[in-house]
């Protein structure tokens, strides 16, 4: 199967500051990516997707970056606030309909 | 409300003994998909279905089962549970996936299964 991994299970960050997560993923042929917010109790929640034949994107206080030659996708969230606390998964989509999620990053934000 | 239901929400068998996880989304989403979240391992596709009466493994399809007899429904069927499959599941739909829309899928709020 697809492997697709982060760099660190935890990240913490002050409130204001900007927080980085990363990805890596393993098949060049994946063409669709996507970052999800999951908090405490609840169900994954999209944040952002991107496309392979783009390389950056840019949502409400949130870009995604990827980078193609390392396969590698970075979630940028700007000026992180207590309510970005939540643990963070990337997925990627290869030709067709089924999907593979990272094992996560969980992110938290200290006042 | 727009949203995707699961139930039950909490449930404990016992090794063998069938059940059925039900999920229902009210968006006429075409895509549904089930997925299992162990610690460590992040959410691993279960099966997926793009339409009714279309359905796809995933990456850990075995001990489960599928029907999508209707647009709406998509239910997991664990004919013989183990204590393997004990574990955290969710439920997700989306519009039709295509070349130019989003796969941007909405979970439903899981279902925590207990086999002893």
């Amino acid at each position: 199967g697809e492997s697709v991994g982060l760099h660190l299970p935890t990240l913490s960050v002050q409130e204001g500051d900007n927080s980085i997560i990363n990805c890596a993923y393993s098949n060049s042929a994946s063409d669709y990516f996507i970052w999800y917010k999951q908090e405490s109790g609840k169900g994954p929640q999209f944040i952002i997707d991107i496309r392979s034949n783009m390389d950056k994107r840019q949502g409400q206080r949130v870009t995604v970056l990827l980078n193609k030659t390392v396969k590698h996708l970075s979630l940028q969230i700007a000026a992180t606030q207590p309510g970005d606390s939540a643990v963070y998964f990337c997925a990627e989509n290869t030709w067709g309909n089924q999907f593979y999620f990272g094992t996560g990053t969980s992110l938290t934000v200290i006042p | 409300e727009a949203q995707v239901t699961q139930n039950p929400r909490y449930l404990i068998t016992v090794t063998g003994k069938k059940l059925t996880v039900t999920c229902s989304q009210n968006m006429n989403h075409e895509y549904m998909s089930w997925y299992r979240q162990d610690p460590g391992l992040g959410l691993r596709q279960i099966y997926y279905s793009m339409n009714v009466e279309v359905t796809d493994k995933g990456d850990v399809p075995e001990g489960y089962k599928v029907s999508r007899k209707e647009k709406r429904n998509f239910p997991l069927i664990l004919e013989s549970p183990s204590p393997n499959q004990t574990s955290l599941y969710f439920c997700a739909s989306s519009l039709r996936a295509s070349a130019t829309s989003p796969y941007e899928q909405y979970f439903g709020p899981g279902t925590r299964l207990t086999v002893t």
